[in-house]
């Protein structure tokens, strides 16, 4: 069976600051990977996703996570973050094939201080 | 492009009664979800259709938990009776069936329950 561990409940971090919020999975078959961020009070968006092809995804505002298969992760990095990104961050995988069903891991809390 | 419509946003009700969720899902989307989120966990798919059928409800208690997508557009969530530990957030999504979107399932704001 599939899961995702997201190896920090919460990550304070000061504003302008890198950032690294860990996700490592466990699959014994090809897996499809994703960031959703969840703000205060709304639904998850998806942030980012890895398919096929190139390990390093990126997003348009500025967060980049890179597909691991021999460590089976997938970070979730941003050089320099802003107010703004304080949210929720959660990982999740989807085993190729099937009905598109997604597992997510337990989330992590992105504290963002000034 | 409107999004994934969800109501009520809250429900408070007192174990053993029951509640219903409504969800209407993008024009377009064939696929819905129903997903649970427990206050410090990560969503929990429920139920999947696909167009009116159901593709997967392996999570779903079925004991006290039902779901329809009657003409295949909106669709219902139902929990009889409610207990203490249905208190969460329950999410509705949708997504394509096919082609280069499908992976990516659109969220609703979800309806937060408390049952007391």
């Amino acid at each position: 069976a599939q899961s995702v561990t997201q190896l920090d409940s919460q990550v304070p971090v000061f504003e302008e600051a890198p950032v690294e919020l860990r996700c490592n999975y466990s699959s014994s078959v090809s897996v499809y990977l994703f960031w959703y961020v969840q703000y205060p009070n709304q639904g998850l968006q998806l942030l980012l996703k890895y398919l096929s092809g190139s390990t390093l995804v990126e997003s348009i505002n500025g967060f980049e996570a890179e597909f691991n298969k021999s460590q089976t992760s997938f970070h979730l990095r941003k050089p320099s973050v802003h107010i703004s990104d304080t949210a929720e961050y959660f990982c999740a995988v989807r085993v190729s094939g099937g009905y598109n069903k997604l597992i997510f891991g337990a989330g992590t809390r992105l504290a963002v201080h000034p | 492009e409107a999004g994934v419509a969800q109501s009520p946003r809250y429900k408070i009700i007192e174990k053993r009664q029951s509640v219903a969720f409504w969800c209407n899902p993008i024009s377009g989307h064939a696929t819905l979800y129903w997903y649970q989120q427990i206050l410090g966990q990560g969503p929990k798919l429920l139920i999947q259709f696909q167009n009116n059928g159901v593709v997967d409800d392996s999570q779903l208690p079925k004991d006290r938990f039902s779901a329809e997508r009657l003409k295949g557009v909106d669709s219902t969530l139902k929990i009889q009776p409610a207990k203490l530990e249905d208190s969460a957030v329950y999410l509705c999504a949708s997504s394509f069936t096919s082609g280069v979107d499908y992976n990516e399932q659109f969220f609703g704001p979800g309806t937060r329950l408390t049952v007391l």
